[in-house]
This record gives structure tokens, C-alpha cells and sequence, in this order.
């Protein structure tokens, strides 16, 4: 089974903070992904990895910077938490197939700013 | 410009009838289409995929999807609802790694 973690699921942080949430993957997936989920908007990318230290942005990457410096953990930085950054993040990961890009999902990180 | 539309933000059905979520999509070349569910407070789970095999799809948990390139959709079906199929539903359209674009997502709540 493949197994896709996030290092918390509730996380309440105030604005201005500096905030790191953790993806750990363990199916040597060369791609890595974060999402924000907010309710009818569907899943909003905020930065892809294809590969270590390699990082393409997404549609929404303002206000966000990530890390990959290893294949397998994939960190997204919130560089000063503000109140309209509220919201599911939910990191995913998957092959570099040429026509099956399966993603994989972690259990999402619930992220308040106050 | 590729897109993913759901038809309907919510759909309710009586437990043991059928349920049908609607999956429209625009792209310029047969991409790839999958079906991800949600329970409450958990990550997506992949239902079903197409990728250029046999138009109709099964999945898990009963599921299953037709493409129809004609009509650009790929609504999914089920033949009689169950409680726990309650959850948020969403229609993903792939054209590569990189590009994957998910729908706005359907609520499923399923009435005794």
C-alpha cells in the first residue's frame, strides 16, 4: 500500500507565523504535489516537484514556498501565515508515467491562522 | 483552454437507488479521467481511471464510469446507493505530471 503522511492534521498558528507542513511519501514517486481545498473550489495546485530540488508553481504559489531535498518528503512553507491562507492542504504524490498519473493522496492538514 | 465541470455541487439519493454524478470535461486531445472520493475529513481516494482503454470503466465499491468522447463526458454511476457512499466526489481531468485539473466536486448524501 502506498502510503502518503502529512505531520499533523489540525494545525492552528497565528498570523505572521511562519509555517511548515510535512509530506512523506514511500513509493519512490518521482512526483510530488500540494493542494489547497476549499469548499467549491475543488483542488487548487500550489506547487508541483518533479524531481529533488526541482519545483514548478502552481496556480495559487503566492504567500507559499516549498522544499524538496529529498525524493520522498516534500515540505510546503507558509513564510508569514496570514488569516485568508485558512484551509485543507492535502499533499499527493505519484509516477512519471506517460498516460496514468494515479495520484496518491495523504489525509490533508487542516490549517487555521488566527 | 482545458476544463472540468460538475454538473451538480450536491446530489441526495434514497439508500438502494441508483446514483448518477455528472462529469463534463473540454480538452483539446483525449486526456486522461479519473473519479477521486473524499470520506469527511479524509484524503482523496481514487475511484476509477481512463486512459484510452474500454470506454466503460469499473471501479471500486461498485462504481463505474462511461466515456463518451461524443458528448465530451464521463459521468459516474452506481446501481443502488449504499450509506457509506456518502462523501464529496471529484471528476479529474490529466493531460500530464504536471497538469491535472480537478472539478469543483459533487456532495453525495444518501437518504435512509
Amino acid at each position: 500500500d502506498v502510503k502518503v503522511t502529512q505531520s499533523s492534521r489540525y494545525l492552528v498558528k497565528r498570523t505572521g507565523e511562519k509555517v511548515f507542513l510535512e509530506c512523506v511519501q514511500d513509493m519512490d514517486h518521482e512526483n510530488m504535489f500540494w493542494y489547497r481545498q476549499d469548499p467549491g473550489l475543488g483542488l487548487r495546485l500550489i506547487y508541483f516537484s518533479y524531481d529533488v530540488k526541482m519545483k514548478e508553481k502552481g496556480d495559487i504559489p503566492e504567500g507559499y514556498s516549498v522544499s524538496r531535498e529529498k525524493k520522498e518528503r516534500f515540505s510546503l512553507i507558509l513564510e508569514s501565515a496570514s488569516t485568508n491562507q485558512t484551509s485543507m492542504y492535502l499533499c499527493a504524490s505519484s509516477f512519471w508515467l506517460a498516460d496514468n498519473y494515479e495520484q496518491y493522496f495523504g489525509p490533508g492538514t487542516r490549517l487555521t491562522v488566527t | 483552454a482545458q476544463s472540468v465541470t460538475q454538473l451538480d455541487s450536491h446530489v441526495s439519493v434514497s439508500e438502494g437507488t441508483p446514483v448518477l454524478l455528472r462529469c463534463n470535461y473540454s480538452s483539446s486531445y483525449s486526456p486522461s479521467l479519473f473519479w477521486y472520493v473524499q470520506h469527511p475529513n479524509k484524503g482523496l481516494q481514487l475511484l476509477l481511471k481512463y486512459t484510452s482503454a474500454a470506454t466503460l470503466v469499473k471501479g471500486i465499491n461498485g462504481f463505474e464510469a462511461e466515456f463518451k468522447k461524443s458528448e465530451t463526458s464521463f459521468h459516474l454511476t452506481k446501481p443502488s446507493a449504499h450509506m457509506s457512499d456518502a462523501a464529496e466526489y471529484f471528476c479529474v481531468v490529466s493531460l500530464s505530471a504536471s497538469k491535472i485539473i480537478f472539478g469543483s466536486g459533487t456532495r453525495l448524501s444518501i437518504r435512509p
